[in-house]
């Protein structure tokens, strides 16, 4: 069974750094390209952040490009994303998924919080 | 950056109605479009991908059609579980993926 476990949300202050990880199993990590979407409170679904199934080639959408970086440990089958200095803008339930040809697994996503 | 556009926002809709939500792409994406549903208090699930082509499990009411700037995606017969915010996307050109703002599918 495929499953996708976001970790490491919370409440932190504005300009403050975050890592969220996402743990993935029950596939062959390294075969899917993987990415960050995210959802803040009653809104809609925005792409983070996604990378490639060997890690060398990654895209950023511009509300987080510079801030945000998205790694991958495939020997660990994780998933990262290392934000920088955060806003309130920034507050939203933060979901991993795999690409195929769309999204096919989602995890339950992680929330994270930006506030003083 | 490719812009992609839902209409109605919401529609009212009764059970057994059929139903057709829209999606508009800022330039041309071919057929490389994906239509998710989200459920309040779930991660959203894939529907169809390539425009037309319904994904694992998902019942054959749903359908999709469309390609350059233009996709539709039909309920045949709307069931109660089938209400819901749907969203289309675009994965021709990244980045990014982007989406579409959603429709909300409400009980009439």
């Amino acid at each position: 069974e495929v499953q996708l476990v976001e970790s490491g949300g919370g409440l932190v202050q504005p300009g403050r750094s975050l890592r969220l990880s996402c743990a993935a199993s029950g596939f062959t990590f390294d075969d899917y390209a993987m990415h960050w979407v995210r959802q803040a409170p009653g809104k809609g679904l925005e792409w983070v952040s996604g990378i490639n199934p060997n890690g060398d080639s990654v895209g950023y959408a511009d509300s987080v490009k510079g801030r945000f970086t998205i790694s991958r440990d495939n020997a660990k089958n994780s998933l990262y994303l290392q934000m920088n200095s955060l806003s309130a803008e920034d507050t939203a339930l933060y979901y991993c998924a795999r690409w195929v040809v769309g999204f096919d697994y989602w995890g339950q996503g992680i929330l994270v919080t930006v506030s003083s | 950056e490719i812009v992609m556009t839902q209409s109605p926002a919401t529609l009212s809709v009764s059970p057994g109605e059929r139903v057709t939500l829209s999606c508009r792409a800022s330039q041309s994406v071919r057929s490389h479009l994906a239509w998710y549903q989200q459920k309040p208090g779930q991660a959203p699930r894939l529907l169809i991908y390539s425009a037309s082509t319904r994904a694992t499990g998902v019942p054959a009411r749903f359908g999709g059609s469309g390609s350059e700037t233009e996709f539709t995606l039909t309920i045949s017969s709307l069931q109660s579980e089938d209400f819901a915010v749907y969203y289309c996307q675009q994965y021709d050109t990244w980045p990014p993926y982007s989406f579409g703002q959603g429709t909300k599918l409400e009980i009439k």
